[in-house]
């Protein structure tokens, strides 16, 4: 069973591009969550999805910032525009419908010049 | 919100001596406290977690413990090995129900001397 899927693994944008990160939730998962790391700092969750359906996303910025869960594809986070401050890792994450646990991938590390 | 606050930072101890890494939280109703270990350039992985109906867990090394009254949960990691060296993360969730977000601590990196 594979784990939780991220791509790019790593992704450069210059300011003002779009910058599009891909997950693909384990086998049998259908809650995604989308996390932002700053570099020496903890995980600050940005907003969680079922199959097509945004469920909260209380930690997205108002602006700029837009996550989707499509019926069929990968959970796509996606932003337009980029800032220097943008530059993080952004982690996905999923768990089981019954469960708690939630398994993260390894990451996509954006990084804006 | 919730507010997780973990201490310490960082933390160097010698291999085979014990390590505790401590957290508090703030929203009584949090209900779930999973515990992750995060290598340099992967992403973070569960390695223990506790609901507030049990106070201790034990998993071989690693145990957890969790005060509710107190609002504050810990990681014991006994006989520390060098692969045990990584950035610990503890976490808070108010559980399923809520949609089970996340809020995490800042982060203990552990080095653990040879």
């Amino acid at each position: 069973n594979a784990g939780v899927m991220q791509n790019p693994r790593h992704l450069v944008r210059r300011r003002g591009q779009e910058a599009r990160l891909r997950c693909s939730p384990m086998k049998g998962h259908s809650h995604v969550y989308w996390y932002r790391q700053l570099p020496e700092e903890g995980l600050k969750f940005m907003v969680y999805l079922q199959k097509e359906n945004i469920i909260d996303e209380s930690g997205m910025p108002k602006e700029r910032f837009s996550a989707e869960f499509p019926k069929e594809g990968p959970s796509i986070l996606r932003i337009q525009q980029v800032v220097r401050g943008d530059s993080a890792a952004y982690f996905c994450a999923s768990s089981p419908q019954q469960g708690t646990e939630a398994f993260f991938g390894q990451g996509t590390r954006l990084t804006v010049v | 919100g919730e507010n997780v606050e973990q201490h310490p930072s960082t933390l160097s101890v010698q291999e085979g001596d014990s390590a505790v890494i401590k957290c508090t939280y703030s929203d009584s109703a949090s209900n779930y406290f999973p515990w992750y270990k995060q290598e340099l350039g992967k992403g973070p992985q569960l390695i223990i977690d506790i609901r507030s109906n049990v106070g201790e867990k034990k998993d071989q090394r690693i145990a957890v413990t969790l005060n509710k009254t107190a609002k504050h949960f810990s990681l014991h990691i006994t006989e520390t090995q060098p692969e045990d060296s990584a950035v610990y993360f503890c976490a808070a969730s108010l559980g399923q129900n809520a949609g089970n977000m996340l809020t995490f601590g800042g982060g203990t990196r552990l080095m653990v001397k040879p």
